[in-house]
């Protein structure tokens, strides 16, 4: 099966401008998650999403992050500004469940840096 | 709260040779899964090895085996027969099991990995 689609690669933009990143499920997966990872550290949650619903969007920074997955299927992770502290990786995950030991599957992720 | 704590910054390891990598947790949940992920330099992260709270024989895939002590709050990974491949971050991670407690993976500050020759 194919795995999670994400794009771009890398991004390199100016501190207060916007950005976007996408990102493509395993076929069939309800559930999607976005991480964001900061170098030499591990990921952290900012949304989860089951279908096109918010399960949990507690440590998103809501005044300059928006994520939306308006079909339940692809999703869109935006910053508008965005800031020095958002050069990282994020990462977008997709599992066939929510509960069970079903793991996480990740895709390759989209490097931001912010100058 | 969960929290996940991994101490080991880096290890080394000499090629095939045996290496532990270290991780304990802290939940109150009683149904929860422990996972290991792989993310070498190129950036993707690789599921390894899951083990549930309930089993109660330790998980092996391959090479990975989970060491799991329930009493101790323990997962530790070890890695038989380490190759040059092997060398990555880490990640020990935990969610609770349960449709209501959402599903999110918890991850620890990993630990970096270099396999010598």
């Amino acid at each position: 099966e194919a795995g999670v689609a994400q794009s771009p690669r890398y991004k390199i933009i100016e501190k207060r401008q916007s950005v976007a990143f996408w990102c493509n499920p395993i076929s069939g997966h309800a559930t999607l998650y976005w991480y964001q990872q900061i170098l030499g550290q591990g990921p952290k949650l900012l949304i989860q999403f089951q279908n096109n619903g918010v399960v949990d969007d507690s440590q998103l920074p809501k005044d300059r992050f928006s994520a939306e997955r308006l079909k339940g299927v692809d999703s869109t992770l935006k910053i508008q500004p965005a800031k020095l502290e958002d050069s990282a990786v994020y990462l977008c995950a997709s599992s066939s469940t929510r509960q069970g030991g079903s793991p996480l599957h990740f895709g390759n992720g989209t490097r931001l840096t912010v100058t | 709260a969960q929290k996940i704590t991994q101490t080991q910054p880096g290890m080394f390891v000499q090629e095939k040779e045996a290496v532990t990598l270290d991780c304990t947790y802290d939940t109150s949940d009683q149904s929860y899964g422990l996972f290991w992920y792989k993310q070498p330099s190129s950036g993707e992260m690789i599921f390894l090895i899951y083990q549930g709270s309930y089993d109660e024989q330790n998980a092996t895939e391959g090479r990975y085996s989970l060491n799991f002590q329930k009493a101790r709050k323990s997962a530790n990974l070890v890695i038989s027969a380490s190759q040059l491949g092997d060398s990555a971050m880490y990640f020990c991670a935990m969610r609770g099991l349960l449709y209501n407690q959402g599903g999110k993976l918890i991850f620890g500050q990993g630990t970096e990995l270099s396999v010598k020759p």
